[in-house]
């Protein structure tokens, strides 16, 4: 079955501007969770949604918000872009069920995200 | 609070060499351990995971993984590295809520 989908794969933008990231998870997935991937700080938690509902979130600004659709598929947006959210952020999905069992994420490829 | 420290950001070693990649959590409750892959370009991919009852996993590729309760650690090892394993390699734990440790960068030396 395919795996999770992330597009765009490469974008450019300049400061000031916003940028939306699209998900589409494993199909049966209702669980999607968000990463931001840089050298320095490795892989950090956006945040993470199911049945349309943010079910976590990480310790990121309110320029960094998200949504779910009733088809799983899910979509993340940074507004007023800084020249610090130049990153890789990697969406995951998962199939676990109302928060019970091990939420075990199986990862896109990831949308890059330049801020210039 | 959990918390994943990684302890070396890079790690060189000779072809067919056994490697091992440290990994240290913290965490006031009960948790799943993880040890995800990325190759250059590419999304994370599970290597293996430990949930419950063994403390000893195996996992893709060769890969093995102890669970040690005492000490807080998830250490990664696999027996006789390949120049395919050439890859960062992150430990992640949680439930709910899924932490990443920094990475280790495994770097095969010929």
């Amino acid at each position: 079955k395919a795996g999770v989908t992330q597009t765009p794969r490469y974008l450019i933008k300049t400061r000031g501007q916003q940028v939306t990231l699209s998900c589409s998870p494993i199909s049966g997935h209702r669980s999607v969770s968000w990463y931001q991937q840089t050298p320095g700080q490795g892989l950090q938690f956006l945040f993470e949604y199911f049945s349309e509902t943010q079910r976590n979130k990480g310790n990121f600004p309110g320029r960094f918000s998200g949504r779910q659709f009733s088809n799983s598929r899910s979509e993340m947006n940074v507004s007023t872009l800084e020249l610090g959210d130049s990153a890789l952020y990697l969406c995951a999905s998962s199939s676990r069920d109302r928060g019970v069992g091990a939420n075990v994420l199986t990862f896109g490829a990831g949308s890059r995200l330049t801020v210039l | 609070a959990q918390s994943v420290t990684q302890l070396d950001s890079q790690v060189p070693v000779f072809e067919e060499a056994p490697v091992e990649l440290r990994c240290n959590y913290s965490s006031s409750v009960s948790v799943y351990l993880f040890w995800y892959v990325q190759y250059p370009n590419q999304g994370l991919q599970l290597l293996l995971k430990y949930l419950s009852g063994s403390t000893l996993v195996k996992g893709i590729n060769g890969f093995e993984a102890e669970f040690n309760k005492s000490q807080t650690s998830f250490h990664l090892r696999k027996p006789s590295v390949h120049i395919s394993d050439t890859a960062e390699y992150f430990c992640a734990v949680g439930y709910d809520k899924i932490i990443f440790g920094k990475g280790t960068r495994l770097h095969i030396l010929p």
